[in-house]
């Protein structure tokens, strides 16, 4: 079966602009989260949602947002970008609670 | 607040010996706990999820073990190869949510 697919691979932006990540999950899995991982950081929740609602969230700034569709696909937006917002994007889907996730290979954002 | 520790520092050992990773848990003991690995520019992979009631699980030449009294699991690789060479990291639920925290991993190097 088709794996996790986040789009796009990598983004450049400029400080002060915004952008969307794309994610669509495992066909069936209907809980997506989205994680930031950085060097200095390790990987750090930002968001869970599950049929469309948000679940959890993390500790970050309301600048980072996300939603979820019916047809599971989610997406994540970034608004007024920050050099330290550069990092890599990782979505994760999973069957459930107790179930491991199934992470996308992510989007590598570089803000300048 | 929960927080993971996962031996930072590199672990380097030879091909055919027995790999041994260590993730410390504070505070209270999750109902489980998983593991991944995780290659340079990819999203982690999951591979085993061990329950609070269980004391050790094994998959082909993978076996962890949950030690509660500890708060401590074990990660082992037996006869390793170096094709194992990775990050592992491990995950933990934070209590009543669906909202994992990550350790930031070991990197564990197999020498041919």
């Amino acid at each position: 079966k088709a794996g996790v697919t986040q789009t796009p691979r990598y983004l450049i932006k400029t400080r002060g602009q915004q952008v969307t990540l794309s994610c669509s999950p495992i066909s069936g899995h209907r809980s997506v989260s989205w994680y930031q991982q950085t060097p200095g950081q390790g990987l750090q929740f930002l968001f869970e949602y599950f049929s469309e609602t948000q679940r959890n969230k993390g500790n970050f700034p309301g600048r980072f947002s996300g939603r979820q569709f019916s047809n599971s696909r989610s997406e994540m937006n970034v608004s007024t970008l920050e050099l330290g917002d550069s990092a890599l994007y990782l979505c994760a889907s999973s069957f459930g609670i107790g179930y491991g996730y199934t992470f996308g290979s992510g989007t590598r954002l570089t803000v300048v | 607040s929960q927080k993971i520790e996962q031996n930072s520092e590199a672990l380097n050992i030879q091909e055919g010996k027995t790999a041994t990773l260590t993730c410390n848990y504070t505070n209270y003991s999750p109902a489980y706990l998983q593991w991944y690995r995780q290659d340079p520019g990819r999203g982690p992979v999951f591979l085993l999820l061990i329950r609070e009631n269980e004391k050790e699980k094994r998959k082909e030449r993978l076996k962890v073990t949950f030690d509660t009294t500890l708060k401590q699991s074990l990660f082992h690789i037996t006869a390793s190869q170096p094709a194992d060479s990775a990050t592992y990291l491990c995950a933990i639920p934070t209590s009543g949510t669906y909202k994992y925290i990550f350790g930031t991993g070991t990197r564990l190097k197999v020498l041919a």
